[in-house]
């Protein structure tokens, strides 16, 4: 198994351009989430979904957008980059009913804009 | 607003002692208290959880502690290893159908051989 891939790894944008960040899970987990992290800090949550369909607000959303048509796919889309969107993504995975805090996490997709 | 943090940034120490790693929490209503491991370019890495309703917790090698009435939680690691070296984040479930975590700053462990 894979697990959780991120693609791409590296990204670098220009201030106003879009792009979407992709994740894919194999392990039908129902549970997927989209996490920043920048220097120093934890890791802040921008969105998640508990099931194809359906997606929730976390701490920091705005500027981002998700969808989940598929239990496998959660991508994070960026409509308009800004510098503050710089940082390091991850997104994360979890079964239903396994340990409330154990997220399997991707390697992470590291956004630069410009 | 609510938020997990830690004590210290960073913590240095020798080959085979034990390490402690510390945290504070603010919200008295968190479910779960998690914590993560995060090797250099890597994501993190899920060590050990413990539910409010417990004190103490051991894995293999590690150890978390709950004092809920000064909301502090730490991770006790023994016989630390070069292979410990990491950051370490704890994190809170806000019951959100456990997805959605709430992570402190984290504490970068140094093991020197």
């Amino acid at each position: 198994n894979a697990g959780v891939t991120q693609t791409p790894k590296f990204q670098v944008l220009k201030t106003g351009q879009s792009m979407t960040l992709q994740c894919a899970q194999d392990m039908n987990h129902e549970y997927m989430s989209w996490y920043r992290q920048d220097p120093g800090m934890g890791l802040r949550l921008i969105h998640y979904s508990v099931g194809a369909g359906i997606t929730d607000q976390g701490e920091v959303p705005n500027g981002y957008n998700v969808s989940r048509s598929t239990t496998e796919d959660f991508p994070l889309r960026l409509l308009s980059a800004a510098p503050s969107q710089t940082s390091v993504y991850f997104c994360a995975s979890s079964r239903q009913g396994g340990a409330p805090g154990e997220l399997f996490f991707g390697e992470g997709s590291r956004l630069t804009v410009l | 607003g609510e938020s997990v943090g830690l004590h210290l940034p960073t913590l240095s120490v020798q080959e085979g002692d034990n390490s402690i790693i510390n945290c504070a929490y603010s919200n008295s209503a968190s479910d779960y208290f998690i914590w993560y491991k995060q090797e250099s370019g890597k994501g993190p890495q899920f060590i050990i959880d413990i539910r409010s309703n417990m004190d103490k917790r051991q894995g293999q090698r590690v150890t978390v502690l709950l004092n809920k009435t000064v909301k502090h939680l730490s991770l006790q690691i023994a016989a630390t290893q070069p292979g410990d070296s990491a950051v370490y984040f704890c994190a809170e479930n806000m019951g959100q159908a456990g997805t959605a975590l709430i992570f402190g700053k984290g504490t970068t462990l140094s093991v020197s051989s």
